[in-house]
């Protein structure tokens, strides 16, 4: 166990819906990040969020957004849902930040697969 | 552009065939290469960093090593066990953490 939560596991929705996936962080941890993985590609960068400020991001699209909260939980919004969104959506968080030290690898939770039909 | 590319692509090992993965890298500011290892539909797991050239990890029958322009990962002795995915990835000053596309090892009895 990674000390990562994703919430929830499994999601099937419509196209054009808009879903909200969760992620708690493990204890200490401030920066969150966000991948999507789609069936049999690798993992895509698409933020990332340190204590509660977006610190870099990757090739998100506009119709995803994503905050990070005071108590440092995560989520990720995914808006007006195409078939290829579908794909397992990854949640890591890492203490690392601004002029931190080592000690910079991030731990993944078990993802949200996403199935849009 | 950063760059993080893996190779080979698949890898086929007998049991106790031992071997190397690759994972070569054009970034400037590393701040470091993790390894990881990921199962079919499970979260990756995080097995190295590695900070600076000449570092070397070992972990079982894993063992991680750093040069100025790639990383390798030597496998020794391999088990079916040690059948997966194995992700290298980049970080970048305080930025995001880049992944290659990884190499899948599977390993017969």
């Amino acid at each position: 166990d990674s000390g990562v939560t994703q919430t929830p596991k499994h999601l099937i929705t419509a196209t054009g819906q808009r879903v909200t996936l969760r992620c708690s962080p493990r204890s200490g941890d401030l920066s969150v990040y966000w991948y999507q993985q789609s069936l049999d590609q690798g993992l895509q960068f698409l933020i990332q969020y340190y204590n509660g400020e977006e610190r870099a991001k990757g090739n998100i699209l506009e119709r995803f957004s994503a905050q990070q909260f005071p108590d440092l939980h995560s989520e990720l919004n995914l808006s007006s849902l195409e078939l290829g969104d579908s794909a397992l959506y990854f949640c890591a968080s890492s203490v690392g930040g601004p002029n931190r030290g080592r000690n910079t690898e991030a731990f993944f939770g078990q993802g949200t697969r996403l199935t849009v039909v | 552009e950063d760059q993080v590319t893996q190779s080979p692509e698949a890898l086929r090992l007998q049991e106790g065939e031992s071997s190397s993965l690759n994972c070569s890298y054009t970034v400037s500011g590393l701040r470091g290469l993790f390894w990881y290892r990921q199962d079919p539909g499970k979260g990756p797991e995080f097995l190295f960093t590695l900070y600076s050239a000449g570092e070397e990890k070992e972990k079982e029958r894993l063992k991680a090593t750093l040069t100025k322009k790639e990383s390798f990962l030597h496998i020794t002795a391999p088990k079916p066990e040690d059948s997966a995915t194995y992700l290298c990835a980049v970080q970048v000053m305080d930025n995001d953490m880049r992944f290659g596309a990884g190499t899948r090892l599977t390993v017969k009895p």
